[in-house]
């Protein structure tokens, strides 16, 4: 199966700052790949899909790049309602994978 | 509207068995692959199981396979994930999820979750 390798588990940044996420699959993954962002007591809320589309009414700060095996997450400009556990999530076959999650703290 | 309301959560032993269900509506659930994912305490999101439409083929993650059972009623708007020979590390908030992409049977991202139901199993 292919693992996938998100990093940093956690983060701290500053309101403004550009805050940046890595997942690394261990095969190839074409474009499949999406990110989650999820808020303490909340389900997960889908921001991006096929690596740097953007979910319908998701804010503009949010952006995804990547192909094969080695993709990014960007906030630009980091907002204090940011403040959430990003998961990214390969679909390029089963089993479905998600990142080990990156727990996004204000400093 | 499209929204999800999970059920059937609630404090097991390791050993026995628990139905989770979740009842879909604004939108046609026949349309769409469903999913269940998991979050355990202290733990990362993991997909548990997958259900395509519209013949119903199902996947499952290793950990679970043989044991979990992921199964679709259209006509009841309902999906269902049976879990059988619970184990202690079942424990987590169990999440049901619609596929984002309709009218296709491989599985993909999730664009519509509900807000859960916790599975204890605990001695």
């Amino acid at each position: 199966d292919i693992q996938m390798t998100q990093s940093p588990s956690s983060l701290s940044a500053s309101i403004g700052d550009r805050v940046t996420i890595t997942c690394q699959a261990s095969q190839d993954i074409n474009n499949y790949l999406s990110w989650y962002q999820q808020k303490p007591g909340k389900a997960p809320k889908l921001l991006i899909y096929d690596a740097s589309t953007l979910e319908t009414g998701v804010p503009l700060r949010f952006s995804g790049s990547g192909f094969g095996t080695d993709f990014t997450f960007t906030i630009n400009s980091l907002q204090p309602e940011d403040i959430a556990t990003y998961y990214c999530q390969k679909y390029d076959d089963v089993p479905i994978t998600f990142g080990q999650g990156t727990r996004l703290e204000i400093k | 509207q499209a929204q999800l309301v999970e059920s059937g959560g609630g404090v097991v032993h390791p050993g026995r068995s628990l139905r989770l269900s979740c009842a879909a509506s604004g939108f046609t659930l026949s349309d769409y692959a469903m999913h269940w994912v998991r979050l355990a305490p202290g733990k990362g999101l993991d997909w548990v199981a997958g259900i395509s439409i519209p013949g119903g083929h199902t996947y499952y993650a290793d950990s679970v396979r043989g044991r979990f059972t992921i199964s679709r009623d259209n006509s009841k708007n309902t999906v269902y994930l049976q879990m059988n020979s619970l184990r202690l590390e079942d424990t987590a908030l169990y999440y049901c999820a619609k596929d984002s992409v309709p009218r296709d049977n491989y599985l993909y991202h999730m664009d519509v979750w509900g807000q859960g139901t916790t599975v204890t199993v605990s001695s």
